[in-house]
């Protein structure tokens, strides 16, 4: 079955410090993987999407089909960063999406 | 941009009640979707749509149902509302050329 897994649910760092968000994924083909934000009083809108390789907002993506993960890593978090996180995939040639249940990420001061 | 509006932000119903939550896009994308979501569990898919007056099951259909008569509004119905229901629903929808979801800003649903 299709799964993904967030294992924490809240992540806690300081201001400046490095932050990942672990995402772990269950699929037996090749999925996309996503990255979606919500900050607070905002709609949940997409951050990033491993087939663009791309670093946005300073994060970054790597997928490890070895390891089934898709953690979001960050080197130097901002409080602007604080928000909740959801990872999520698509099987080839879909369109349902799966999701985490979510990582609150709380950047301190 | 892409816009998706949900008919309302914030809407309280009794027990029994038959409540209707509309969605809106304004893309001419060909999929639909309803979720809710709830701390710690995420988003959990409703009902979905890929063509107008189609529509298919998500993970937890029971007590719901959907209408989809144009392309661009899809409609998640709540027969008779239960407490259980209460929870804040997202509607989003995406194109088959990117996979992309865009999500509008929510409904926050509570069931006395």
């Amino acid at each position: 079955a299709q799964r993904v897994t967030q294992p924490e649910k809240l992540l806690s760092v300081f201001k400046g410090a490095p932050v990942e968000l672990k995402c772990n994924y269950s699929y037996s083909g090749s999925p996309e993987l996503f990255w979606y934000v919500q900050y607070s009083r905002q709609r949940l809108q997409l951050l990033l999407r491993h087939i663009s390789r791309e670093s946005i907002k300073g994060f970054t993506a790597d997928l490890n089909k070895g390891e089934t993960s898709f953690h979001l890593k960050k080197p130097f978090a901002q409080e602007e960063d604080s928000a909740m996180y959801y990872c999520a995939l698509i099987s080839a040639g879909g369109f349902k999406t799966i999701f985490g249940a979510g990582t609150r990420l709380f950047v301190k001061a | 941009d892409v816009k998706v509006t949900q008919s309302s932000r914030y809407l309280v119903k009794r027990t029994g009640e038959k409540v209707f939550l509309e969605c809106v896009q304004d893309m001419d994308h060909e999929n639909m979707f309803w979720y809710r979501q709830d701390p710690g569990l995420g988003l959990r898919l409703i009902y979905f749509s890929y063509d107008v007056k189609m529509k298919e099951k998500g993970d937890i259909p029971e007590g719901y149902s959907v209408s989809r008569e144009k392309k661009e509004r899809f409609s998640l119905i709540l027969e008779s509302a239960s407490t259980n229901q209460t929870s804040m629903y997202l509607c989003a929808s995406s194109n088959s050329d990117t996979d992309t979801q865009y999500f509008g800003p929510g409904t926050r649903l509570t069931v006395l």
